[in-house]
C-alpha cells in the first residue's frame, strides 16, 4: 500500500531564512506524481509545487523548490526567503498514474517568526 | 475564474441527526472529489466523481454517507445519521480531468461539529 509520511508536525523559521520540510513515501510503482499543498488558516488548500517521478530535475516555483530523491523515496520542500504569508499547514501528497486518488501525509505546520 | 464553492462553512449538529453539504466545482471541471479531514490529519478521499459517475467510493462509509452529482456539475454529500467521529472538515475539490498530473482545486471546506 502507498503511504506518505511527514515526520515533522511543526517547524519554525525566521522571516527571510530558509526552511526545509521533509516527506517520505512508500510505493512499488514507478510512474507517479508528488505534490506539496499549502493550507493557510482559512482552510483553502492550494498547490505549491509538483514533481513528476520520471523527471530527474527538481521542480522549482519561485521561492519554493523540492529535493526529489527517487531511490530514497524522499520529497522535501525548501522555502527560501521565508515570508509571514508562508505560515500554514503543508501537506505532501502522492498520486499514482494508475488511479487519481491523492494520498496525503499528516502535514507540517510551519510558523514564520518576525 | 471563480473557485470551488462550498456551503455551509460551519455546521453544528447533534449525533443521530442528518446533515448535507453542497459543492459547486469550477466550471468545466469534470472530476469532483469529496475529502474528510479530521483535525491533525491529512485529507482522506471519500468519493470521486467523473462527470456524474462514481469513480472511487472505496472509503465512503456507505451505511451513513451518501453523495450524488446531478447533471455532472454540483454535488451534495449527506450524512445520516451522524456520529461523534464524523466531526471533521469536509473538503470538496475539482480538476479539469481525471489525470494524475492535473492539479486539484479545493474549496474552503465545511467544518462539521457533532455533539
Amino acid at each position: 500500500a502507498q503511504t506518505v509520511t511527514q515526520s515533522q508536525p511543526e517547524m519554525s523559521v525566521q522571516e527571510a531564512e530558509t526552511v526545509t520540510l521533509s516527506c517520505t513515501y512508500d510505493t512499488s510503482e514507478s510512474d507517479y506524481y508528488l505534490f506539496w499543498y499549502k493550507q493557510p488558516p482559512s482552510r483553502q488548500m492550494i498547490l505549491v509545487i509538483r514533481q513528476e517521478a520520471y523527471k530527474q530535475q527538481n521542480a522549482t516555483e519561485n521561492r519554493f523548490s523540492v529535493n526529489f530523491q527517487k531511490a530514497a523515496k524522499s520529497f522535501s520542500l525548501k522555502i527560501s526567503d521565508s515570508q509571514l504569508g508562508d505560515a500554514a499547514m503543508y501537506f505532501c501528497a502522492y498520486r499514482y498514474s494508475g488511479t487519481y486518488k491523492y494520498i496525503f501525509g499528516t502535514g507540517t505546520r510551519l510558523k514564520v517568526l518576525a | 475564474e471563480a473557485g470551488v464553492a462550498q456551503s455551509p462553512r460551519y455546521k453544528i449538529i447533534e449525533k443521530r441527526q442528518s446533515v448535507a453539504f453542497w459543492c459547486n466545482p469550477i466550471s468545466g471541471h469534470a472530476t469532483l472529489y469529496w475529502y474528510q479531514q479530521i483535525l491533525g490529519q491529512g485529507p482522506k478521499l471519500l468519493i470521486q466523481f467523473q462527470n456524474n459517475g462514481v469513480v472511487d467510493d472505496s472509503q465512503l462509509p456507505k451505511d451513513r454517507f451518501s453523495a450524488e452529482r446531478l447533471k455532472g456539475v454540483d454535488s451534495t454529500l449527506k450524512i445520516q445519521p451522524a456520529k461523534l467521529e464524523d466531526s471533521a472538515v469536509y473538503l470538496c475539490a475539482s480538476s479539469l480531468a481525471a489525470s494524475a498530473y492535473n492539479e486539484q482545486f479545493f474549496g474552503p471546506g465545511t467544518r462539521l461539529t457533532v455533539l
